[in-house]
């Protein structure tokens, strides 16, 4: 079955300042898709990005990129030049075509400090 | 375009009690999905339905829960006799019909608490 594993619970990272969070998954697939959800306090799950298991190239989406390493499994997210607006919950997420549901991490509680 | 509609947003229901909540999809959308998400936690699959018809609903508890998507109106999802442990927040998502169920929309979730 598949699983997905976000190790770090809560991180910080100073406004302005990169930071990176991590996601491992587990599966015997090929062709899958990879997501990062932001849900702020007001519990609105947000699509940040989206990885196409069968692109190499890691996707952006202007301070939002990923490193996504399909060997290793691994979909990390970087979050450049960090906002007090990106303080919130972020999910990684795994879909496989053919099912029906997203499959999520347990998340990781970003702050952000001013 | 409107995006996916939940309502309540908030539900108070006492031990035993029913809990309705409702999801109307975007439009043109008729896929629907619904997650739980308990205290801590990411959101979990329960049910997926299309118009009239439940596709999946391999993650459903086996009692007291059950969904509808009628062919006119919101997906319902229905908990009777709700316990305490039914407290969390419920999201529906929606999917157009073509495309693949890849490109789910998520409503803003309806928070049920039982007291």
């Amino acid at each position: 079955a598949q699983t997905v594993t976000q190790s770090q619970p809560e991180m910080s990272v100073q406004e302005a300042e990169t930071v990176t969070l991590s996601c491992t998954y587990d599966t015997s697939e090929s062709d899958y898709y990879l997501f990062w959800y932001k849900q702020p306090p007001s519990r609105q799950m947000i699509l940040v990005i989206r990885q196409e298991a069968y692109k190499q190239q890691n996707a952006t989406e202007n301070r939002f990129s990923v490193n996504f390493q399909k060997a290793a499994k691994s979909f990390s997210l970087k979050i450049s030049d960090s906002q007090l607006g990106d303080a919130a919950m972020y999910f990684c997420a795994y879909f496989l075509p053919g099912t029906y549901k997203y499959i999520f991490g347990t998340g990781t509680r970003l702050k952000v400090l001013a | 375009n409107a995006g996916v509609m939940q309502n309540p947003r908030h539900l108070v229901r006492r031990r035993g009690q029913e809990a309705r909540l409702r999801c109307s999809p975007m439009k043109g959308h008729s896929h629907v999905y619904w997650y739980r998400q308990l205290p801590e936690e990411g959101l979990k699959f329960m049910v997926y339905l299309q118009k009239e018809n439940i596709i999946d609903e391999s993650g459903m508890p086996k009692e007291r829960f059950s969904a509808e998507f009628p062919k006119e109106g919101p997906s319902i999802l229905r908990i009777q006799q709700v316990v305490r442990g039914d407290s969390a927040a419920y999201f529906c998502a929606s999917s157009p019909p073509a495309g693949g169920s890849y490109e789910q929309y998520f409503g803003p979730g309806t928070r049920l608490t039982v007291t």
